[in-house]
């Protein structure tokens, strides 16, 4: 079976811009949650996608939003990028919202 | 709120000696416990988990017991390997909420030398 994908794997932006990443979840996975893990640090949740609706936000501004597909693969996007946004942001998939979340390899984004 | 503490690292140990990392959490109700492993510009993998008390979740040679009474959740290994250096993950999901989002603690790295 096909594992969780994310793209791009490096991403270098500047301040102020856009960006969108991109989360395949594994085959059968219908839930999607989104961390992001700064240097040193453990992942902190972002936000979860059940079935394509947004079922959930850890503690982070409006300029992080995102996306889940009718076949389930996703989308981060931030705004309005400021410096602190340097991280690594991982996607994780599960079949349902209380089974084992299982991660992709994350995208590493840094702002200049 | 809900939180996970863990040893600091980083952590030492020549190849076939006894690991123990702390980890112990707090949190509203019985959450389910995790650990994950991540190696060097990968993601996480999970190692293994328990879903409530007195469970022992075990995996590769690595366990874990979940105690309730002194909340923690301390993953051992009997002998470790090079092969098993990483940054290791202590995690919890609250089942008393609709969606499950992890928390984790800071990690701990592991350096096996041989």
């Amino acid at each position: 079976e096909t594992g969780v994908t994310q793209s791009p794997t490096h991403l270098i932006k500047t301040r102020g811009q856009q960006v969108t990443l991109r989360c395949s979840s594994q085959s059968g996975h219908n839930t999607v949650s989104w961390y992001q893990q700064a240097l040193g640090q453990g992942p902190q949740f972002i936000f979860q996608y059940y079935r394509e609706e947004e079922n959930g936000r850890g503690n982070f501004p409006p300029r992080f939003s995102g996306l889940q597909f009718p076949n389930y693969s996703s989308e981060l996007n931030v705004n309005a990028l400021e410096l602190d946004d340097s991280a690594l942001y991982l996607c994780a998939s599960s079949w349902g919202q209380n089974q084992p979340q299982h991660f992709g390899d994350g995208t590493r984004l840094s702002i200049l | 709120g809900n939180s996970v503490t863990q040893m600091e690292g980083p952590v030492t140990l020549s190849e076939e000696a006894f690991l123990t990392i702390n980890c112990t959490y707090t949190a509203t109700g019985y959450p389910s416990l995790f650990w994950y492993v991540q190696y060097p510009g990968e993601g996480l993998q999970l190692l293994l988990k328990a879903t409530k008390a007195d469970d022992k979740g075990s995996n590769k040679g690595f366990e874990a017991t979940y105690r309730k009474e002194t909340t923690s959740f301390h993953l051992e290994k009997g002998s470790v390997q090079v092969s098993d250096s990483a940054v290791y993950f202590c995690a919890l999901s609250p089942k008393n909420s609709g969606n499950t989002p992890l928390v984790f603690g800071k990690g701990t790295r592991l350096s096996v030398i041989a």
